[in-house]
């Protein structure tokens, strides 16, 4: 069963405008969430996270919205450079637990 | 270089063959994680280490795997008998603690033939 999903597996910007990527989540049971990008041939590299006690965290051009109510979680890039392109994947964990959950990926490109 | 390091990075094998991969993790990083990734799929757990102990494992994680972190640092994960289905990516990852965000290596990715 997937407990974190990712619906879109592709999403293609303009350069400059934003990136709006999507994740969604079926255990209430999570408190931590997670943002990585990946390019080709390397390991997922870290992007942003936020805790269940906000609703929004932001870095620079990134800014993750959490919305517990729906279970919803979302990256938003602005403005989107070409070099964001990449597959980027959600992940969660659950209070007290170890695993982490990831979501099947997005595959982002920015167009320049 | 002091990110998560795997070898080999690639591994080509024939079915029924054993084999066993290294990750060597971030220094001060007590967690260590093992994943698993799949052509499309988001990296799927194994198991995880506290220091040296294994913590949890996940029912993807079959008798013919086994995983050890004999020292705190490096750990290895091996495959015994292995099948065409273990075709996969399998990546390494270390953390700090348990909501500290991990750092991945680049993974081994394994062909069974």
């Amino acid at each position: 069963d997937q407990q974190v999903k990712q619906n879109s597996p592709s999403l293609s910007v303009q350069e400059g405008r934003i990136s709006i990527l999507n994740c969604d989540y079926t255990n209430s049971m999570f408190d931590y969430f997670l943002w990585y990008k990946k390019y080709p041939a390397e390991g997922p590299t870290f992007l942003i996270s936020i805790s269940s006690i906000k609703d929004k965290n932001e870095d620079g051009r990134f800014t993750v919205f959490l919305n517990k109510s729906a279970k919803h979680l979302s990256l938003h890039i602005v403005p989107s450079q070409p070099g964001d392109s990449a597959v980027y994947f959600c992940a969660a964990s659950a209070i007290q637990g170890g695993q982490f959950y990831f979501g099947t990926g997005t595959s982002l490109t920015v167009i320049p | 270089d002091t990110g998560v390091s795997q070898d080999p990075r690639h591994k080509i094998t024939k079915r029924g063959q054993n084999v066993t991969f290294r990750c060597d993790p971030i220094s001060e990083h007590n967690r260590l994680y093992w994943y698993r990734q799949t052509l499309g799929q988001g990296p799927e757990f194994l198991t995880y280490f506290q220091n040296e102990a294994q913590l949890e494992k996940s029912r993807l994680l079959s008798d013919r795997f086994s995983a050890e972190r004999p020292k705190g640092s490096f750990s290895t994960l091996e495959i015994q008998r292995t099948e065409q289905g273990d075709s996969a990516m399998y990546l390494c990852a270390s953390s700090l603690g348990d909501k500290d965000e991990q750092f991945f290596g680049p993974g081994t990715r394994l062909t069974v033939l």
